[in-house]
């Protein structure tokens, strides 16, 4: 199976700025995904990310907000951009592998202040 | 959209007692994954079933999908403390599509 890194593993931010996720994997996979989770909630997907196409993004999250990149089969980017205390969640990245097992990585838990 | 609903909400239970998880789709499903969850932390992936009518076992933890692949079970063998956590179903619509997710089920488990 996948094993996926995320940095930073947890950030306290001030309201208006912006944080930058990392995930790593240590294979190549096509199929890559951000969610969030709330503080006493499911997970809600944020958009999927390709490598070599633009992000699709789910109702409800746009990319001024939350930019991603994808730039290789191994590696992607989320920003949270112009913070607010709402904003403040567990955001997990997940992979799809050939055999349509879907592995999450360890999260980043965000508090915005 | 596809709808996932998990029973109970949550669950106490003393150690070495079993224990069944529910999750149920308003859709048929085309993958239902099983994950747990400590509190904060990322998801551990536990078993995914795509045929209806399957099974898979994974040490003291069974899950079952249906026939009809609308509803799935998790079941616990003599429980343990290690087995607390949140236990959280996922449903894709398709292959390569992302997941849709219960609300999840706290599991506590006592001495």
């Amino acid at each position: 199976s996948a094993v996926i890194s995320q940095k930073p593993s947890r950030d306290i931010c001030q309201r208006g700025t912006s944080l930058t996720i990392q995930c790593q994997v240590d294979s190549q996979v096509t199929m890559m995904f951000w969610y969030r989770q709330q503080p006493g909630q499911s997970l809600t997907l944020i958009a999927t990310a390709n490598q070599g196409s633009e992000a699709t993004y789910e109702s409800g999250f746009v990319i001024d907000k939350f930019p991603i990149s994808r730039p290789n089969l191994t590696f992607s980017t989320l920003t949270v951009s112009n913070m607010s205390p709402e904003d403040s969640s567990i955001y997990l990245c997940s992979v799809e592998e050939d055999s349509y097992e879907q592995y999450f990585g360890p999260g980043t838990r965000l508090t915005v202040t | 959209s596809q709808e996932l609903e998990q029973s109970p909400q949550s669950l106490i239970v003393q150690e070495g007692k079993n224990l069944t998880i529910n999750c149920t789709s308003s859709k048929t499903l085309y993958g239902l994954y099983w994950y747990k969850q400590k509190y904060g932390e990322g998801l551990i992936f536990l078993m995914m079933l795509q045929k209806g009518g399957e099974e898979k076992s994974h040490e003291k933890i069974t899950a079952k999908l249906d026939e009809k692949k609308q509803q799935s079970s998790l079941h616990i063998t003599a429980s343990q403390p290690s087995h607390a956590g949140i236990y959280l179903c996922g449903a894709d619509p398709n292959s390569g599509y992302a997941l849709n997710f219960g609300k999840g089920t706290s599991l506590l488990v006592t001495p």
